[in-house]
C-alpha cells in the first residue's frame, strides 16, 4: 500500500483567493488523480496528474481554475484558483500502481470558502 | 462509458443482523470492482476488490462481496453488523480495457447500524 500525506488538512479561505494543496506519497506511483467530494456527495474526478506534462482534465474542470503540477512520481499539487463558496469541498489525492489494483487515498483537504 | 449505481442512499440494520449494500455497474468490457468505506472526516479506505477468479471475495473487517456477471452486480455483505460499521460506503469500477485509468464511483450508501 501507499501512504499519502495531504496538506493542508483543512482551511477556511476568502472568496477570490487561491489555495494550493500538496500531495506527497511515500513511494513512486504510476497513477495520481485528484478528486472532489462536495458535501454529502460522491467523488468526482477533477483530473489525472501526469508526471512531467500537463494534467488531463475531466469535463467541467479547466486548467485555469484547477492548475495541477506533478514534477515527479511521488508529489503533486492542486491549486484551487479564484475561489468561490461553490468550491467548498473535500479535495482528495489518489494514487495507484497498476490497472488491476485499488487506488489509495489521502485523508483529504477540507476547504471552506466564505 | 463506465458507471456505478448504488440504489440506496441509506441502509439501516440492527447490530448483529446481516447487512447488504447494493451495487450495480455498467462497463463496455469486463470490470474491475472495488468497495471503499469512508468514516466521518476521513479519507477513503479500501475494503475489497474483484479482479478475476472466485466470485465471492473477502476483504477487511469481515466484509465480503459477490460478483454476479449476469446481474452486473457486486453487493457488499457482512454476516453480523457492528455499530462501528456505521459509515459511508462507495462502490467503484474500472473497465479492464481502459488501462491505468481512475475509478468511477457510485454516489455512496450511508450505513447505520443500530445497537
Amino acid at each position: 500500500s501507499a501512504v499519502i500525506s495531504q496538506k493542508p488538512s483543512r482551511d477556511i479561505c476568502q472568496r477570490g483567493t487561491s489555495l494550493t494543496i500538496q500531495c506527497q506519497v511515500d513511494s513512486q506511483v504510476t497513477m495520481m488523480f485528484w478528486y472532489r467530494q462536495q458535501p454529502g456527495q460522491s467523488l468526482t474526478l477533477i483530473a489525472t496528474a501526469n508526471q512531467g506534462s500537463e494534467a488531463t482534465y475531466e469535463s467541467g474542470f479547466v486548467i485555469d481554475k484547477f492548475p495541477i503540477s506533478r514534477p515527479n512520481l511521488t508529489f503533486s499539487t492542486l491549486t484551487v484558483s479564484n475561489m468561490s463558496p461553490e468550491d467548498s469541498s473535500i479535495y482528495l489525492c489518489s494514487v495507484g500502481t497498476s490497472s488491476t489494483g485499488e487506488l489509495f487515498f489521502g485523508e483529504g483537504s477540507r476547504l471552506t470558502v466564505l | 462509458a463506465q458507471s456505478v449505481a448504488q440504489p440506496e442512499d441509506q441502509v439501516n440494520v440492527a447490530e448483529g443482523n446481516p447487512l447488504t449494500v447494493k451495487c450495480t455497474y455498467s462497463v463496455s468490457g469486463n470490470p474491475y470492482l472495488f468497495w471503499y468505506v469512508q468514516y466521518p472526516n476521513r479519507g477513503l479506505q479500501f475494503l475489497l476488490k474483484y479482479i478475476t477468479g472466485d466470485n465471492l471475495v473477502k476483504g477487511s473487517y469481515g466484509f465480503e462481496a459477490e460478483f454476479n456477471k449476469s446481474q452486473t452486480s457486486f453487493h457488499l455483505k457482512k454476516p453480523s453488523a457492528l455499530v462501528s460499521d456505521s459509515a459511508l460506503y462507495f462502490c467503484a469500477v474500472r473497465d479492464i480495457n481502459s488501462g491505468n485509468t481512475p475509478l468511477v464511483f457510485g454516489k455512496g450508501t450511508r450505513l447505520s447500524v443500530i445497537a
